[in-house]
Parts: structure tokens; C-alpha cells; sequence
């Protein structure tokens, strides 16, 4: 079945470790997004993907990074996490013009 | 002046009311239109999108759409206590293809 998947669900990590959010998807989509979003809050567009070798920084500025080396996985990395990146992390894929796009089911971190 | 406005609620209506969730935006480039579910802790959902003047319907849900006066809503009718959540709003935006931008959500409770 196509899906859009995102590891870890939850992470609790100290401040100044590097982490890695996962996000790969089986839809089919060239492009691919990562917004944040705080409890409540709207969500803010950080990086987007046109495909392999695209990223691009969306609106929010953020400390984080991303790559894109296959069309299926679009991971995010924080090199020294801090308590202001406590959040929701989500990803999302939609078809390269398509408008439509589809969210995985997030990733919580908290950063103490 | 945000770019995509929802009053953030909550919304309150009885278990079988029509609940009317509203939405405003400022691009007037913006061509097409979403709705997103999203329970609490979990990730956006597309119930419903639109892209011309009027009313589009899917089972109980209807999204209005008045691009004169930059206004698109939604419509649930016969609500139930699971569409309890919060509905996003989102608009794509002119001259930058298939991003969206998105409003802050109106938080509905259906009472039973």
C-alpha cells in the first residue's frame, strides 16, 4: 500500500546531540516537503524537495538541514539539537505538479 | 495581516448540526483550495479540496468557494462527535506552483 512513513514517532534527546528524522514514502512523488509545527499552531513550511539533488529552505528559517539523494527518502538533520527545536515535525509528498499533498504521521521531539 | 485567517475556535455545535467553518485568504493569485482534518496528535488529512467559484460536495462535507471575496468554507453536515478536530485551511500560491500556505486551524467539538 502506498504510504508516507516517519521514524521515530517520538524522540526525547539531550541538547547538543545530532539527530536525524526519517521520512521515506512509496506514492510515487517527486516532491516532498518538511513543515514544523507547534501545539496549536499552523504549520510552517522549512524544506522542501523538487526531487533527487533538490532542496530547497522554505519559509520558516530553521537550523536544520535535508538531502535528497533517492526519490524516496527526504531524511532531516539537526547537528546540535536545542530546546527551541521542541516541536512536531512533519512530512509530507505530493505529485511533482500535483496539488495535493499527503502527510506522514509526524515526529515528536522534545529536546530537554 | 496573516495570509491564510481561520478563527481558531472552538467551534461548538450539537450532534447533528450543520457545523460552518470559515476561511479567509489574501493572494489573490491563490487558484485552488484544501481542507484538512487533524485530530489531536496526529497529522493533517485532505477531506476536501475546490478550485472554482461555488460549492463542491462529498458526502457530508460541501466547500464553498467565493474567489471575489477571497472566502472558502466548509461545510459539515450531520456532525458527529468524531469530527471533533481541527480543520486547517490551506491556499496555494500564486506564481510558486503546488506550495500551499496554511491557515491556523478552527478547533470544532461536536457535542453529543
Amino acid at each position: 500500500e502506498a504510504d508516507i512513513y516517519q521514524t521515530p514517532r517520538y524522540l526525547v534527546i539531550g541538547t547538543g546531540k545530532k539527530i536525524t528524522l526519517e521520512c521515506s514514502q512509496t506514492m510515487g512523488h517527486d516532491k516532498m516537503y518538511w513543515y514544523q509545527q507547534d501545539p496549536g499552531m499552523e504549520l510552517h513550511l522549512i524544506h522542501y524537495s523538487y526531487g533527487v539533488n533538490s532542496t530547497e529552505k522554505g519559509d520558516l528559517s530553521s537550523e536544520s538541514t535535508v538531502s535528497r539523494i533517492r526519490t524516496e527518502h527526504f531524511p532531516l538533520t539537526l547537528e546540535s539539537a536545542r530546546p527551541s527545536h521542541t516541536s512536531q515535525y512533519l512530512c509530507a509528498s505530493s505529485e511533482l505538479w500535483g496539488l495535493r499533498q499527503f502527510f506522514g504521521p509526524g515526529t515528536r521531539l522534545t529536546v530537554l | 495581516q496573516k495570509e491564510v485567517e481561520q478563527n481558531s475556535g472552538p467551534l461548538s455545535v450539537p450532534e447533528g448540526a450543520i457545523a460552518s467553518l470559515n476561511c479567509t485568504y489574501s493572494d489573490r493569485g491563490s487558484q485552488s483550495f484544501f481542507w484538512y482534518r487533524q485530530y489531536s496528535g496526529k497529522s493533517p488529512e485532505l477531506i476536501m479540496f475546490i478550485y472554482s467559484n461555488g460549492d463542491k460536495e462529498d458526502g457530508r462535507f460541501t466547500a464553498q468557494l467565493n474567489k471575489a471575496s477571497q472566502y472558502v468554507s466548509l461545510l459539515i453536515r450531520d456532525s458527529q462527535p468524531s469530527d471533533s478536530a481541527t480543520y486547517l485551511c490551506a491556499v496555494t500560491r500564486n506564481n510558486a506552483g503546488n506550495m500551499l500556505t496554511f491557515g491556523g486551524g478552527t478547533r470544532l467539538m461536536v457535542k453529543p
